[in-house]
């Protein structure tokens, strides 16, 4: 089966410009994550999606980070604008279901490197 | 608060010798874990993973992990490691009052000739 798509892999900007992140998870995916993964340190959630709504998101910096989940399927993340602080790999990440039934583990996307100069 | 704690962030170890990756969570629910290892330049992929039933959990590689509710830990053990073993290892518990999933910080093992 695919695995979790993710575009561009590489992005160079400069800071106070806007980027778009997009990812397309594994089909019959429920559940889907973003996360920033700063160089050196583990995978931070920024946001979860269950189909198209939002399960959580208290980390996201909603002032200048924004994601949206199209028809439950494919995904994008926003910066806008961007700051030095934001250069890190963006990881997407789908599962199966995440539910009081039972969850299933999570398969990454390559992520996408973000350098912001 | 929630929080993942791995702690060793640097493991360095000889081909062939024994290996334990140590890590411990906050809880007051229910947890599901997980070990993620991410190869240099490569994405995360699942090494093993505890749902519910016995302790102790076997995974690819053969690497395994033991569930230990009451000291809320679930360390990562290889009995030989070999040199292909070089990577950052992160472990992962999602919690069941929201269903979020949070990663401890990483251990880098590093495995010399």
């Amino acid at each position: 089966e695919a695995g979790v798509a993710q575009s561009p892999r590489y992005k160079i900007i400069e800071k106070r410009q806007s980027v778009a992140f997009w990812c397309n998870p594994i089909s019959g995916h429920a559940t889907l994550y973003w996360y920033q993964q700063i160089l050196g340190q583990g995978p931070k959630l920024l946001i979860q999606f269950q189909n198209n709504g939002v399960v959580d998101d208290s980390q996201l910096p909603k002032d200048r980070f924004s994601a949206e989940r199209l028809k439950g399927v494919d995904s994008t993340l926003k910066i806008q604008p961007a700051k030095l602080e934001d250069s890190a790999v963006y990881l997407c990440a789908s599962s199966l279901y995440l539910t009081r039934q039972g969850v299933t583990e999570a398969f990454f996307g390559q992520g996408t490197r973000l350098t912001v100069v | 608060a929630q929080s993942v704690t791995q702690l060793d962030s640097q493991v360095p170890v000889f081909e062939e010798a024994p290996v334990e990756l140590r890590c411990n969570y906050s809880s007051s629910v229910s947890v599901y874990l997980f070990w993620y290892v991410q190869y240099p330049n490569q994405g995360l992929q699942l090494l093993l993973k505890y749902l519910s039933g016995s302790t102790l959990v076997k995974g690819i590689n053969g690497f395994e992990a033991e569930f230990n509710k009451s000291q809320t830990s679930f360390h990562l053990r290889k009995p030989s490691v070999h040199i292909s073993d070089t990577a950052e290892y992160f472990c992962a518990v999602t919690y069941t009052g929201g269903f979020k999933t949070i990663f401890g910080a990483g251990t880098r093992l590093f495995v010399k000739a």
